[in-house]
């Protein structure tokens, strides 16, 4: 069972670089979301989506892009890097309703 | 004001003890409301999910007050494995979720 998937598991980038960080999921999950952790801090919501074609801002949305083309990927696009986009990023999908939800193993990315 | 606020922790306790955790959420139309644990900044995993009837699970226990917007975790007869973050996740409906920022237990011999 894949789960959810995502890559780089690390990756260095300079200032104002762009790059888009994977998600997919094999398991049909119809919500998808996008988090950063920063040290000694819970998980900040980026940007998630209830289903393909439809996606929302969350907590933290600001210099990251989104998009839902298929049920299974979800990739976060970063416009221009910067140091404050240091941070470990999880992608995570559910189910509708009040269920679990699953989590990558996560993204460890620095911005130099 | 944060939408999830936790104990700020860290909670250093022995093996035996018995620890609990608070949790506040400040959106009243919240629908449901989990434990999740996190290692050494891994992903989190579900831990448990919480009722306002209680739910139990083992040597876990979790708690749910939608009156006064409170959820708690209780550990009884704590195990050095029990050592990680606990973060308190609300869910808002329509995909969105939120994450307290986690209280870090540390279970020693």
């Amino acid at each position: 069972n894949a789960g959810v998937t995502q890559t780089p598991k690390f990756q260095v980038l300079k200032t104002g670089q762009s790059m888009t960080l994977q998600c997919a999921q094999d398991m049909n999950h119809e919500y998808m979301s996008w988090y950063r952790q920063d040290p000694g801090m819970g998980l900040r919501l980026i940007h998630y989506s209830v289903g393909a074609g439809i996606t929302d801002q969350g907590e933290v949305p600001n210099g990251y892009n989104v998009s839902r083309s298929t049920t299974e990927d979800f990739p976060l696009r970063l416009l221009s890097a910067a140091p404050s986009q240091t941070s470990v990023y999880f992608c995570a999908s559910r189910t509708p309703g009040n269920t679990e939800a699953f989590f990558g193993q996560g993204t460890r990315l620095t911005v130099v | 004001r944060k939408e999830v606020e936790q104990d700020p922790g860290p909670f250093n306790v022995p093996e035996g003890a018995t620890v609990a955790f608070n949790c506040t959420y400040s959106n009243s139309a919240s629908q449901s409301f989990f434990w999740y644990r996190q290692d050494c900044r891994k992903e989190p995993k579900l831990l448990m999910s919480v009722y306002s009837s209680g739910n139990e699970d083992g040597r876990f226990t979790a708690q749910l007050n939608r009156a006064s917007q409170y959820i708690s975790l209780l550990i009884r007869d704590s195990k050095l494995s029990d050592s990680a973050t606990y973060l308190c996740v609300v869910n808002l409906g329509a995909g969105k979720s939120t994450f307290g920022d986690g209280t870090t237990l540390t279970v020693k011999p």
